[in-house]
């Protein structure tokens, strides 16, 4: 089946800190896979995506590499900032990974 | 450009009874999804909507029914609302079926606690 794994959080970082956040999936097929933010009190929106292997979707200094050989998709940022702070899921298909909290601090 | 809207926000019932969540998009999607979010447990969809004119379950559907009135309306109906129901609903849509290689497009949610 299709299931979507990441690392439990949370995870507690201070400014300009670097962030990973594993993700790992199992399907069927090569789907596209998808990182969302959800910010407190609100949905999740979409944060970026990749749609084949090897493919790097990035949007607001944040990056992921779709990895075919390792089903991975893990999440970085190389500096980050207090409005990071967020949930962070990884989806593929119509399954997402439990979430991951990530508190920045100033 | 208010892209999927939930309604109410907010709602308290009691168990056994009744109610029904509102999800509008105007993205002139084709499919409609209703999830709910536990803590700890991610996101499980409950049922989903490819196109107008059908609906299908999806990991969590009892207790659940839905109804896609048109291209633009998915609800979903809590017939006899149960404790273990309390959750926060989320309502999403996405322009190709399935959300194979297109996002999802979330509302803001509806928490729902049942006493």
């Amino acid at each position: 089946g299709n299931s979507v794994t990441q690392m439990e959080g949370p995870v507690t970082l201070s400014e300009e800190a670097f962030l990973t956040i594993n993700c790992t999936y199992t399907a069927t097929g090569y789907p596209s896979l998808f990182w969302y933010v959800q910010y407190p009190g609100e949905g999740l929106q979409l944060l970026l995506k990749a749609t084949k292997a090897d493919d790097k979707g990035s949007n607001k200094g944040f990056e992921a590499t779709y990895r075919k050989e390792t089903t991975s998709f893990h999440l970085e940022k190389g500096s980050v900032q207090v409005s990071d702070s967020a949930v962070y899921f990884c989806a593929h298909k119509l399954s997402f990974g439990a979430g991951t909290t990530v508190t920045v601090r100033a | 450009n208010a892209g999927v809207t939930q309604t109410p926000k907010f709602q308290v019932l009691k168990t056994g009874q009744s109610m029904t969540l509102q999800c509008a998009q105007d993205m002139n999607h084709n499919s409609m999804y209703w999830y709910r979010q536990d803590p700890g447990m991610g996101l499980r969809l409950i049922y989903y909507s490819a196109s107008e004119g059908t609906t299908d379950k999806g990991e969590v559907p009892n207790g659940y029914n839905v109804s896609r009135l048109n291209k633009r309306e998915f609800s979903l109906r809590l017939e006899s609302a149960a404790p273990s129901q309390t959750s926060v609903y989320f309502c999403a849509s996405s322009a190709l079926g399935q959300g194979y290689n297109s996002p999802l497009h979330f509302g803001n949610g509806t928490r729902l606690t049942v006493t």
